[in-house]
């Protein structure tokens, strides 16, 4: 069983660029969720992704979006970066939308730094 | 709204002690779930053990158990006889639902230190 998978590591940018990150769910997982963890909180859920549609967001602004894949994979794509979005970027993967003990399962993020 | 509200932002424990981390929790839902995660340095979400709300017993899981106390609204996690490889924040969290998606809700974290 692969488990949760996120590219890059790590990710520098600068203010007003845009950014791309990219989560390869756990094998026969639907479901992917992103959030946006800053240092020295608990992550903040900015959207759910199930069967290739949005199915939830957060309090975040439209310039964050996303995408899902038919393979279950997801991207988070952020435009016009602030130096607020500088933060770890968590990616989680669940077998459906709701329920149950195991739900998510999260992958070893992305740090992204905005300069 | 829902909110996990975590008190201790740091904790020290000497080596093979028992240790337990504060949640309080709020929601008017009255189906909920509850969930312990630990965070390593490494930034990774480590999922530990889940409450739902209508289970009758505490969940347990290895070293890991959950004082769950619904009337209290506090599901408090004990670590017993702690190691050196528990050092780490620690994340009490809610699965909330949001019409159709499940989203959990993150409280703000202990860092747990392990004394040798």
């Amino acid at each position: 069983e692969t488990g949760v998978t996120q590219s890059p590591t790590h990710l520098i940018k600068t203010r007003g660029q845009q950014v791309t990150l990219r989560c390869s769910s756990q094998s026969g997982h639907n479901t992917v969720s992103w959030y946006q963890q800053a240092l020295g909180q608990g992550p903040q859920f900015i959207f759910q992704y199930y069967r290739e549609e949005e199915n939830g967001r957060g309090n975040f602004p439209p310039r964050f979006s996303g995408l899902q894949f038919p393979n279950y994979s997801s991207e988070l794509n952020v435009n016009a970066l602030e130096l607020d979005d500088s933060a770890l970027y968590l990616c989680a993967s669940s077998l459906a939308a709701g329920g149950g003990a195991n739900e998510q399962f999260f992958g070893p993020g992305t740090r992204l730094t905005v300069l | 709204a829902q909110k996990i509200t975590q008190t201790q932002p740091g904790m020290f424990v000497q080596e093979k002690e028992a240790v337990t981390l504060d949640c309080t929790y709020d929601t008017s839902d009255p189906s909920y779930g509850l969930f312990w995660y630990k965070q390593p340095s490494s930034g990774e979400m480590i999922f530990l053990i889940y409450q739902g709300s209508y289970d009758q017993q505490n969940a347990t899981e290895g070293r890991y158990s959950l004082n769950f106390q619904k009337a209290r609204k506090s599901a408090n996690l004990v670590i017993s006889a702690s190691q050196l490889g528990d050092s780490a924040m620690y994340f009490c969290a809610m699965r909330e639902r949001d019409s159709s998606a499940s989203k959990i809700i993150f409280g703000s974290g202990t860092r747990l230190s392990i004394r040798p």
